[in-house]
């Protein structure tokens, strides 16, 4: 079973917007982190927030963390079309291994 | 380094044949993951090594899934008698710590027919 829940499913926007996704968990975390995925492609690390943190920045990409709401949500600003990519977020647990959503995919339309 | 390497990327095997897969990690990562992820879904966890002890293995590994990592360096996973239900993307990834982040490597993508 899978720890996070992003949400919406599937977003499309155009070049130039921002893209917001939420991920919402289920158990008591250590850390949250983003991963963008590309057609067919591995998974590649974007972003990690600690359980103590509230907010993280990284060039175009803003994380929040709301543990008493077990949510975090990843805002990508000033979209590009090679943003275009399917988003996870990956929560670690007490059993000290990532677990993923089932992912946001996004569509940045030229 | 060229980061986390995975072999073949793509593999299409008959129902009940045996395949492997190999993965090479970051060298200096002692970590090492398997996961599984179907179409439309999150990656879901396999198994975990710790240079060449397996930590943990999933309840979806089943009795024909096996994997090693002989001398904590590249691991292989094994799928015998494979069934169409097992066509997936099957990701290595490696991390150097306990909860940092993933590199992931490319994936095998295995098709059952």
């Amino acid at each position: 079973s899978q720890q996070g829940e992003e949400d919406p499913q599937a977003l499309s926007i155009q070049e130039g917007e921002n893209a917001t996704m939420n991920c919402s968990y289920k158990t008591s975390i250590n850390n949250l982190q983003w991963y963008r995925q590309n057609s067919g492609r591995g998974l590649v690390h974007l972003i990690l927030i600690r359980s103590n943190e509230r907010e993280k920045h990284s060039g175009r990409l803003r994380v929040t963390l709301d543990t008493s709401k077990k949510s975090s949500s990843l805002l990508i600003t000033a979209s590009r079309a090679a943003d275009t990519a399917s988003y996870f977020c990956a929560t670690y647990s007490n059993d000290y291994k990532l677990s993923f959503g089932a992912g946001t995919t996004v569509t940045v339309r030229a | 380094d060229t980061g986390v390497s995975q072999n073949p990327r793509h593999k299409i095997t008959k129902r009940g044949q045996n395949v492997t897969f190999r993965c090479d990690p970051i060298s200096e990562h002692n970590r090492l993951y398997w996961y599984r992820q179907t179409l439309g879904q999150g990656p879901e966890f396999l198994t975990y090594f710790q240079n060449e002890a397996q930590l943990e293995k999933s309840r979806l590994l089943s009795d024909r899934f096996s994997a090693e990592r002989p001398k904590g360096s590249f691991s292989t996973l094994e799928i015998q008698r494979t069934e169409q239900g097992d066509s997936a993307m099957y990701l290595c990834a490696s991390s150097l710590e306990l909860l940092y982040g993933y590199t992931f490597g490319s994936g095998t993508r295995l098709t059952v027919v």
